[in-house]
């Protein structure tokens, strides 16, 4: 089935700092999305990528698609403590039932 | 109001015995999920239910039964619970083949 990795699995920056996380899956993806998950809380929403070599900004995170649509990544530009959580990329089946997340990438931004 | 509510918020109970979680959701989607997220934070899908038909079941033990009597509802019953079922137990919710997921508060249960 589809395999969704992610990379790397904690980071941790000083505030003010720059962070990425990375998303590669074994298959052709028909889009991808982005959620967050704070600490204690649910996963939520952040963004869907469709076309391929996309890039969209939300103020201080840019998402990116890859060209073969196999691979997406997060940056943060200069992060803040309430970066902090847990970012998951998600891929859909091909029949779109199936929402299949990375493992995540741990934040923890420290002041 | 909540889009997509789960109860309980925590269950705490003995080996072997049989528990539901209920999630509801208010969003008129016809797609709801069970995904399971251990204490390494993976999230892993057990169940997709599309107007209240079960479509993906990822190999999942048979304690483990779904049930979806209408579109607003995916509960979750298990059976003779065990040690390894203690985790975070997410409902979400989705348009088939559309943006985004919804997901519930979860539900942290804990086998004793």
């Amino acid at each position: 089935g589809q395999q969704v990795m992610q990379i790397p699995q904690y980071q941790h920056v000083q505030e003010g700092e720059d962070f990425t996380t990375y998303c590669n899956s074994s298959t052709t993806l028909s889009n991808i999305q982005w959620y967050k998950q704070r600490p204690g809380g649910h996963p939520v929403f952040l963004i869907q990528l469709v076309k391929s070599g996309e890039v969209k900004k939300q103020k201080r995170l840019t998402f990116q698609f890859g060209e073969a649509k196999k691979n997406s990544s997060l940056h943060i530009t200069a992060t803040q403590t309430t970066d902090v959580g847990t970012y998951f990329c998600a891929g859909r089946s091909s029949s779109g039932y199936a929402l299949n997340f990375g493992k995540g990438t741990s934040l923890l931004v420290t002041p | 109001d909540t889009a997509v509510s789960q109860t309980p918020k925590y269950l705490v109970t003995q080996m072997g015995n049989d528990k539901s979680i209920k999630c509801e959701q208010n969003l008129g989607h016809d797609t709801m999920y069970w995904y399971k997220q251990d204490s390494k934070k993976f999230l892993k899908i057990m169940f997709s239910y599309n107007n209240k038909e079960l479509i993906i079941n990822e190999t999942v033990p048979n304690r483990f039964s779904p049930k979806s009597p209408d579109k607003a509802h995916l509960n979750l019953h298990i059976n003779s619970l065990e040690l390894g079922d203690s985790a975070v137990y997410f409902c979400a919710s989705s348009s088939q083949g559309s943006t985004e997921a919804f997901f519930g508060q979860g539900t942290r249960l804990t086998v004793v």
